[in-house]
Order: structure tokens, then sequence, then C-alpha cells
């Protein structure tokens, strides 16, 4: 079964700190991995998206990691904003239409 | 401004009652989805749509029912067979299959809640 893992669940961080997201997957075959965000009540809006043969991406002051030997992706947010309090997604795509969700993990970023 | 638009937001329904969720968007994308997110799990696949008058089963597709007969719309039915139907049912839309670099854009969601 493909799985996507995601860790930690939650998290609680001040305002200007850094942090890191981790996403482990057992998808197979790969095509892609995606980051999103998702507002409390909202929709999940595209981050990145990363192919195998690529191992770093930003946007902004996100960046995602992705080491497909290891099936390990990271988001990384630097000098975080109230406005990053989310829930962050990762979606791990093999080469048809079923994407498999991870569980999210709950940034709350406090002043 | 192109978009998905998901009517209505908040919605409460009887048990034995089924309910339709709308489903628009004006991206000219043609695979359309609808997905199922509750507290603590990932995003379910109920339904999908590559085309117009075609549409798939996803993982969950029990007591859910679709329809494709625009480009731009698909809406969903929540039947009274769905036995837990109390969740967030997210839209969303691709230029093509969402694999590959198809990016999914998803509508702001609509929470349904079954007295």
């Amino acid at each position: 079964k493909n799985q996507v893992e995601q860790s930690p669940q939650s998290l609680i961080i001040l305002e200007g700190k850094n942090c890191t997201l981790q996403c482990n997957y057992t998808v197979s075959p790969f095509s892609n991995l995606r980051w999103y965000k998702q507002d409390t009540g909202r929709g999940p809006v595209s981050l990145t998206i990363m192919t195998f043969s690529e191992n770093t991406k930003s946007n902004g002051r996100y960046t995602a990691t992705l080491d497909a030997d290891t099936k390990q992706s990271s988001l990384h947010i630097t000098a975080s904003q109230l406005s990053d309090s989310a829930s962050y997604i990762c979606v791990v795509s093999p080469n048809d239409y079923k994407l498999s969700f991870g569980a999210g993990t709950t940034v709350t970023v406090r002043a | 401004d192109g978009g998905i638009t998901q009517s209505p937001k908040y919605l409460f329904r009887k048990e034995g009652q089924n309910v339709t969720l709308s489903c628009e968007q004006n991206l000219n994308h043609d695979a359309m989805y609808w997905y199922r997110q509750d507290p603590g799990q990932g995003l379910r696949l109920i339904y999908y749509s590559q085309i117009v008058n075609d549409f798939q089963k996803g993982d969950i597709a029990e007591g859910y029912s679709v329809s494709r007969e625009k480009k731009e719309s698909f809406p969903l039915t929540v039947t009274s067979a769905q036995k837990n139907p109390t969740a967030f049912y997210l839209c969303a839309s691709s230029r093509g299959l969402a694999s590959g670099a198809n990016v999914l854009t998803f509508g702001a969601g609509s929470r349904l809640t079954v007295l």
C-alpha cells in the first residue's frame, strides 16, 4: 500500500524562527512530490513540485528537498511569519492519477 | 480571476437526506476531482473525471454520486447511503490527470455536518 508519513504532527514556533517538516513515503513508482499549504477552513495551495531528478526547490521562504533514494522529503520554512500558520501537506504522485496525501503537519507561529 | 468555486461553504443535513455540493471551475481544466478530508487523515479520492460525460470511482465512492455534463461543472451528491458523511469536501481540477507536472488547483471546500 502506498503511504505518505509526515512528522511532526504539529509544531509551534516563534515568529522569525526557522522550522523543518519531514515527509517519508513508500509510493512506487514515483513521478513527483508536491508540498501544499492549507489554511484553516480553506483548500490547499501548491507550494512546490519536484520530480525524482530534482533535489531542491524554493518558493520564497519555503525550500523543499527531496532524496529519492531514501524516499524522504523536507520542507524548510525560513524566518517564519504569522501567516505561515497552516497545515502543510506532502503529496506523492505515482505515474497515474492516484495521488497519495500525507495527513499534514500543523504549524502554529506565535508572536 | 480563474479558479474553482465550491458551494455551499457550510451545509447541515438530517440523516436520510441527500445533498448536492456544487463545484464550478473557469480554468478550462479537463480533469476534476472530489476529495474528502477528515481530521488526522490525508485527503481521500471520491470520484474523478477526465472529460465531459465520463467519471471514475476513487477509493471511497460508496454512498456518493457525481455527474459531468459540462466541462466547468462537477457536482457531488452525498446520498443517504453514505454512513459517515460529516466531513470537509474539496473539489479540485487539473489541466490533465494529476500526474506528471499537472498541478491540482483546489476550491475552498464545503463542510458538511449531519445532524
